[in-house]
């Protein structure tokens, strides 16, 4: 089953505890993004990345980063949480993007994060 | 800057009534455009899109949406609506050759029995 997967789905930590959210995708894709959505907001694209060894911020980078050393995973990190990166996040796949940009976004179910 | 907008923050019908849920956009150029619907703890699902072609796409569910360049809007309607339909609507602009996607605020839809 095609599918992207987010762990964990839900995580209640502390201020400046280091934290890992990943994100795994079964469908080759090579385009992969992480979202954040507050209420009355929508989703705010955090970072993007269009290949292996490719990413760039998009709208809301401050106090995010993430890798993508394979094609599959694109884990997003947060390495001093603070309560206001309290929120929603989806991570979403899809296939290609540039003259093929084309293509809607494969969403995970989402990870709730609390940052305390 | 680019931006999505969804007038309607909650709507609320009838179950059997039609629906029309609006989005407008601001984008230099011709976007794609989506919608997608969020269940209660779920992942965003597409709807439908609009790449280029005829105006009027259909999507899943019984949906279709409307793309009006001299309006700057893809508005999303149904016929006659469910109550499964309850959910949250967002409407979605991929600009920059797909590297970036701006969503709107979203739009609650109730619906009663």
């Amino acid at each position: 089953e095609a599918q992207v997967t987010q762990n964990p789905r839900y995580l209640i930590t502390v201020t400046g505890k280091k934290l890992t959210v990943t994100c795994s995708q079964n469908m080759n894709h090579e385009y992969m993004s992480w979202y954040r959505q507050d209420p009355g907001l929508g989703l705010r694209q955090i970072y993007y990345s269009m290949n292996v060894e490719v990413t760039d911020k998009g709208d809301v980078p401050e106090g995010y980063k993430v890798s993508r050393k394979e094609k599959r995973n694109f884990p997003l990190i947060l390495e001093s949480p603070s309560p206001n990166q309290t929120s929603l996040y989806f991570c979403a796949s899809s296939k290609s993007t540039g003259t093929n940009s084309n293509q809607p976004q494969h969403f995970g179910d989402g990870t709730r994060l609390s940052i305390l | 800057a680019q931006s999505v907008t969804q007038p309607d923050i909650h709507i609320t019908v009838s179950e059997g009534a039609s629906l029309e849920l609006r989005c407008n956009y601001s984008y230099g150029a011709t976007p794609y455009l989506f919608w997608y619907v969020q269940s209660p703890g779920q992942g965003l699902q597409l709807l439908l899109k609009y790449f280029s072609g005829d105006t009027l796409v259909q999507g899943i569910k019984g949906f279709e949406a409307e793309f009006k360049r001299s309006q700057s809007s893809f508005n999303l309607r149904k016929p006659s609506v469910h109550w499964s339909d309850a959910a949250e609507y967002f409407c979605a602009v991929g600009i920059n050759y797909g590297q970036n996607f701006v969503f709107g605020p979203g739009t609650r839809l109730s619906v009663l029995p």
